[in-house]
């Protein structure tokens, strides 16, 4: 069993539109949980950042952890086309652990 | 202030060949990390420095893969020889802390022929 689930995609959804991205794990020693963003020919660059379960919101990206069902998600509000790029889920055990990343959901906002 | 910086950002060997890899990270980060993602997989950890010495390269596939860095600075990677299931993109990221956020460089792509 792989130790992260993530749908590669792609997801394409219209301009404006609530997206919701998720992922499973297998592990239940994750403790940190984070999404990245991956635009095209680029490096990953951190989005959320979030410790055990509960929501966290910055602007429009909410992101949620729920511990007792290893599923962890990522909503965004008011999608742009800006917002188009593969994004990428990523755990860790501890705060200076390695990442273990998913193989990331490519998203495409239509204008 | 530049991020992390990887060089080249594409290169093409053929197989049995030797590739170098570098990475300058970001100025006064102690703490460098090598990732890769191979075609159709997912990005995976393969080892971390603190200034010049190896914390944890439990990630490393084989003896043909060999990463220094001299100094605390930049780092390399050697591939050699490099194989076909080798080619993928190649990150660095750099952090100061451990715990702290690590930024990735835009990644080296290996193809190798």
């Amino acid at each position: 069993q792989k130790e992260v689930e993530q749908d590669p995609g792609p997801l394409s959804v219209p301009e404006g539109a609530i997206v919701s991205l998720n992922c499973t794990y297998s592990n239940s020693a994750f403790q940190y949980f984070m999404w990245y963003r991956q635009y095209s020919r680029k490096g990953p660059e951190l989005l959320m950042y979030t410790y055990s379960s509960g929501n966290k919101e910055d602007g429009r990206f909410t992101a949620q952890v729920d511990k007792s069902s290893k599923y962890i998600s990522l909503f965004i509000r008011d999608s742009q086309p800006s917002d188009s790029a593969t994004y990428l889920c990523a755990l860790k055990m501890n705060r200076d652990d390695k990442i273990i990343f998913g193989k990331g959901t490519r998203l495409h906002i239509l204008p | 202030e530049a991020g992390v910086t990887q060089f080249p950002s594409h290169s093409v060997i053929e197989k049995g060949q030797t590739v170098t890899l570098r990475c300058d990270p970001i100025s006064g980060h102690d703490n460098l990390y090598w990732y890769r993602r191979v075609m159709g997989k997912e990005i995976k950890f393969l080892l971390h420095f603190v200034k010049e010495s190896k914390q944890d390269e439990s990630g490393m596939p084989n003896n043909r893969f060999l990463a220094e860095r001299t100094g605390g600075t930049y780092s390399t990677l050697k591939v050699q020889p490099a194989e076909l299931e080798d080619s993928g993109v190649y990150f660095c990221a750099s952090s100061q802390q451990a715990n702290t956020e690590a930024f990735f460089g835009q990644g080296t792509r290996l193809t190798v022929v």
